[in-house]
């Protein structure tokens, strides 16, 4: 059964950047058939797609974000990750991340990022 | 961006009966269409995609129908557990993907 975990600081402070990872058992990372992606919930409100990688590197952003948006993949560690630089308080929410074919179909349990002083 | 758009915010219906939650995209999504469930505290779980495709593991008591900009998730006889948030969400014109702001399903 495949699952997803996240993990990293659930405090950063305004400014910084916030960093997270995803971490993949029970199956490859680097199947061809599949995306990975991440998706934020801010306390209270909906999901918001933050953007997608490929196995090989390729990546697709939100453009509302992408100017602050990295998302990088290291396939030895069966591992995924999130970067999110000049962080304010409308950052703070639930991150997750999924497995995307052409839909999300394996989540994380997803991990709460405030962005406090 | 394509924007989604569920109604209504919020449904009220007794156990046992049927639901009924639309979702609207501002342009042609074609069946490139999923659906979720999420109940507090967890992550949401996929319920359709395609529009109409039970995911695995999904009661039957769900179907979904539509194409183009309207949609609808039907849910057949609710049960207790099925009382929570189901947002849509399209995949057919991306980035970015979107979802719409979500339907509160409450026990009437």
């Amino acid at each position: 059964q495949l699952q997803l975990q996240e993990s990293g600081p659930g405090l950063v402070k305004p400014s910084e950047t916030l960093s997270l990872t995803c971490t993949v058992s029970g199956g490859s990372i680097s199947s061809s058939s599949y995306y990975w992606g991440w998706i934020r919930q801010p306390p209270g409100k909906g999901l918001e797609w933050i953007g997608s990688i490929y196995y090989s590197g390729s990546t697709y952003y939100n453009p509302s974000l992408k100017s602050r948006v990295t998302i990088s993949v290291d396939t030895s560690k069966n591992q995924f990750s999130l970067k999110v630089s000049s962080v304010t308080a409308a950052d703070t929410a639930v991150y997750y991340c999924a497995r995307w074919e052409s839909s999300f179909d394996y989540w994380g349990q997803g991990t709460l990022v405030t962005v406090s002083s | 961006e394509i924007v989604m758009t569920q109604s209504p915010a919020t449904l009220s219906v007794s156990p046992g009966e049927r639901a009924t939650l639309s979702c609207r995209a501002s342009q042609s999504v074609s069946s490139n269409l999923a659906w979720y469930q999420q109940k507090p505290g967890q992550a949401p779980r996929l319920l359709i995609s395609g529009a109409s495709t039970r995911a695995t593991g999904i009661p039957a008591r769900f179907s979904g129908s539509g194409s183009g900009t309207e949609f609808t998730l039907t849910i057949s006889s609710l049960q207790s557990e099925d009382f929570a948030v189901y947002y849509c969400q399209q995949y057919n014109n991306w980035p970015p993907i979107t979802f719409g702001q979500g339907t509160r399903l409450e026990i009437k």
